[in-house]
């Protein structure tokens, strides 16, 4: 079976610091993989997605990038925060199944910015 | 950017109740889907619902599409305590190079007393 594993679960980071969030995805291959961002009280907004390897589409301009080093990791970073990257941030999966776009979840990792 | 607007934004009811979400989005879609997500975690993915389709069930949930109305509605039967938990409808992008990354609305939260 598929399982999604997203680290770290939580971080305290100061404003100017770097980040690194990873997420991998087991038991599949060239898997569709997404990164969101949920700011309190507000819906998901999609940041990055990749449908392959080395391949990352931005969906919004930002303080953030990706890279997807290898076929089942993507990896979200930030050479400098700022104080409104805190949210919680949820990285997904899914088949490229066409139009039956069902996406799988990590359990997020919150990030609060100082 | 945010596809499906979710109507109310807030519900609470008592156990045993029908608890009815509605979501309205702005563009054609492929399918809509409904996912809930406890507090603090990653959104589970609960139904998916077609373009062609009218209705549909899943256990104690129904949905059903109004396609000509660009609606949903997501009716959780005889509510428990454990249905506490925020429900977000999702539209698809519908672009093949995106990996059809879905859109989210802002959510309803469903707060279920015993």
């Amino acid at each position: 079976s598929q399982t999604i594993h997203q680290w770290p679960a939580t971080l305290v980071q100061p404003v100017g610091s770097p980040l690194s969030l990873e997420c991998t995805v087991e038991g599949t291959s060239n898997p569709n993989l997404y990164w969101y961002r949920q700011a309190a009280g507000r819906g998901l907004q999609l940041l990055f997605y990749s449908v392959g390897i080395g391949q990352i589409s931005s969906e919004v301009p930002q303080n953030l990038s990706a890279s997807r080093p290898q076929d089942r990791q993507f990896i979200l970073s930030s050479k400098k925060l700022l104080l409104s990257d805190s949210g919680f941030y949820l990285c997904a999966w899914s088949y490229d199944t066409g139009r039956a776009n069902v996406l799988t979840f990590g359990a997020g990792s919150r990030l609060t910015v100082l | 950017s945010q596809q499906g607007e979710e109507d109310p934004q807030a519900l609470s009811i008592q156990e045993g109740e029908n608890a009815t979400m509605n979501c309205s989005y702005k563009t054609s879609i492929n399918n809509l889907q409904w996912y809930r997500q406890n507090s603090g975690r990653g959104l589970v993915h609960l139904i998916l619902i077609r373009s062609n389709e009218r209705e549909k069930h899943s256990g104690r949930l129904r949905v059903t599409l109004d396609t000509s109305k660009k609606s949903s509605s997501l009716l959780i039967t005889a509510s428990r305590a454990a249905d506490t938990a925020s429900y977000f409808c999702a539209t698809a992008a519908g672009r093949s190079n995106s990996g059809y990354a879905l859109n989210f609305g802002k959510g309803t939260s469903l707060l279920v007393t015993p």
